[in-house]
Formats: structure tokens, sequence, C-alpha cells
């Protein structure tokens, strides 16, 4: 079975504080993913990787960076906390190697989640 | 980019009954998925399905590409189907996959 781990479950955070959210996959998948879940709006999607070193932006980037040095993890990164980064953050993987395109359409496999807390 | 729109965003059921949930889409795709979210947050893809019928069990899932719609069965609901189903479509002229804003469904024993 394919598994996602993310290194908290629930992390509170200050204002101004730089915050690391790590993803782990153990199934060698090509692509990664960040989203963030808030109610009434759905999954939206803050970045994606395709290969080692390679990062696209999705729909709300803004605030946030990314690193994938290693197949297997990827980490998302928030600079400087704000209050309105109050979300759950959800990370996932899909096996399709490629660019863009089969990274969209390949079966996701996600992260149980972590719940983050600016105050 | 493309608009995804799900309905009704909340279904309350007794254990037992059938239900249907709804996606509908703003222009032509040919990929989307279904996933369940679990009231622990857990998200697993439920299925792959960009035309046709798709059945696994009690959920089954149809897609009419060209009306800019997809329906997800659940029969016999069972209170372990309680969470937040979405789906999810890929927008390649934008390179996204698209969220709708889900249903919640709860089922009560």
């Amino acid at each position: 079975d394919v598994k996602v781990t993310q290194s908290s479950r629930y992390l509170v955070k200050r204002t101004g504080e730089k915050v690391f959210l790590e993803c782990v996959q153990d199934m060698d998948h090509e692509n990664m993913f960040w989203y963030r879940q808030d109610p009434g709006l759905g999954l939206r999607l803050i970045y994606f990787s395709y290969d080692v070193k390679m990062k696209e932006k999705g729909d709300i980037p803004e605030g946030y960076s990314v690193s994938r040095e290693k197949k297997e993890r990827f980490s998302l990164i928030l600079e400087s906390a704000s209050t309105n980064q109050t979300s759950m953050y959800l990370c996932a993987s899909s096996l399709l190697s490629g660019t863009v395109l089969p990274a969209l359409t390949d079966t996701q496999y996600f992260g149980p989640g972590t719940r983050l807390t600016v105050l | 980019g493309i608009q995804v729109e799900q309905s009704p965003p909340d279904l309350i059921l007794q254990e037992g009954a059938n239900s249907t949930l709804r996606c509908n889409f703003s222009d032509s795709v040919n990929n989307l998925q279904w996933f369940h979210q679990n009231p622990w947050g857990q998200l697993i893809n439920l299925f792959y399905i960009p035309s046709g019928t798709k059945q696994n069990g009690r959920l089954s899932a149809t897609t009419v590409a060209t009306e800019r719609y997809s329906l997800l069965y659940i029969s016999s609901s069972q209170t372990t189907d309680s969470g937040v189903y979405f789906c999810a479509v890929a927008d390649f002229g934008n390179e996204k996959l698209t969220f709708g804003t889900g249903t919640r469904l709860t089922i009560i024993p």
C-alpha cells in the first residue's frame, strides 16, 4: 500500500514564524502535491512537483514556497506565517512520470493532513 | 479556469438508504475523479472516471462528459460512508486540478 506521511497532525505557530511542513511518500512516486483545505472552498492546490528539484505553482502559491531535494520528500514552507494561513494542509503523491499532464490525471494518494493554526 | 460545483452541499440519511451526489463542471473535460474524506480527514481516491460508468462494491459513478456532469451513487449506506465527497477535474488548459467544494454526507444509525 502507498503510504504518505506528514510530519505533524496539529501545529500551532505565531505570526511571523517560519514554518516547515514535511511530507514523505514511500512508493517511489514521481509527483507530489501540497493543498490547503478550507470550509466552503474545497481543496486548493498550492504547489506541485513532478520531479526532484522541479516545482510548479498551483492556484494559491502566494506566501508559500516548496522544496524537493529528494524524490520521497516534499516540503512546504511558510516564510512568515500569517493568520490567514490557518488551515488544513494536505500532501499527496501520484505515480505517473512525465510533466504536468500525467501529474494531473493520475490517482493521487493523500497524507492524513496537518491542521495548522497561526496565532 | 474550469468551475466545479457539487450538490447537495449536505446530506443526512438513515443507514441503509441510497444516495446520489452530483458534480457539474463548466467546460469539457477528459478527466474526473471522486474522492472521499473520512471524518478524521483522510482523503481517498474512489474513482477515476472521465466517461462512462464504473462500480466498486456499493459505490458506482457515472460521467457524461458531453453534458458536463458526473454522479456518484452510494447504495445501502453505512455509517462508515460518512464524510465529505469531492469531485475533481483536470484543467489541462491551466494545468491544474480543480476540486469542487464537496458534499458532506452523514449516515445516521
